[in-house]
């Protein structure tokens, strides 16, 4: 079974701190994404990677950076955290192309960040 | 640009009766159309996919999706609906025009009442 493993669960922070989410996959999975989940607002790329050390900008990347050092690990840093950040963010990983069957997105489980 | 729409914030359905859940989505390219689950304070769960072939595709836990081209369509349908069904659901595409990223519906709540 695909693994995507997110460091924490939930998470309390307080502004201005600087927040470390971290997400590794043991599927050797090219591809790696960070969403942000809002009510109402389904779910927002933030950023994504298709190799090592690459990254692109998604949808809100503004706020946030990302590493990719290892081709399993993938880390999200909120450089000074605010209250609108508060949010679900999710992790998740795939193949690099469409050809094949294995073509689908696999998740975390999640990590429930506040900040206060 | 790619986009999908899910009409309904919610869909209420009595257990035992077909449910439906509906998508539409735009793109440039071919269409790579995929259906998730998320149950309370989860990650999303895989459902099913159409990438090529049969319109019909059928998937986990009893559930099946109609690919429809000229309806640009992908409903998520099951035909007998269970309380253990009731989550929010999200559909997703992949355009082969557009490159690595999924694009994702706003998500449709479903309630099956017993």
């Amino acid at each position: 079974d695909v693994k995507v493993t997110q460091s924490s669960r939930y998470l309390v922070k307080r502004t201005g701190e600087k927040v470390f989410l971290e997400c590794v996959q043991d599927m050797d999975h090219e591809n790696m994404f960070w969403y942000r989940q809002d009510p109402g607002l389904g779910l927002r790329l933030i950023y994504f990677s298709y190799d090592v050390k690459m990254k692109e900008k998604g949808d809100i990347p503004e706020g946030y950076s990302v590493s990719r050092e290892k081709k399993e690990r993938f880390s999200l840093i909120l450089e000074s955290a605010s209250t609108n950040q508060t949010s679900m963010y999710l992790c998740a990983s795939s193949f690099l192309g469409l050809t094949g069957a294995n073509t689908e997105a696999f998740f975390g489980q999640g990590t429930r960040l506040t900040v206060v | 640009a790619q986009s999908v729409a899910q009409p309904e914030d919610q869909v209420n359905v009595a257990e035992g009766n077909p449910l439906t859940v509906k998508c539409t989505y735009s793109v440039s390219g071919n269409p790579y159309l995929f259906w998730y689950v998320q149950y309370p304070n989860r990650g999303l769960q895989f459902l099913l996919k159409y990438i090529t072939g049969d319109n019909l595709v059928k998937g986990s836990y009893g559930f099946e999706a109609e690919f429809n081209k000229s309806q640009t369509s992908f409903h998520l349908k099951k035909p007998s609906a269970l309380v253990s069904d009731s989550a929010l659901y999200f559909c997703a595409v992949r355009d082969d025009n557009y490159g690595q990223n999924f694009v994702f519906g706003p998500g449709t709540r479903l309630s099956v009442l017993p």
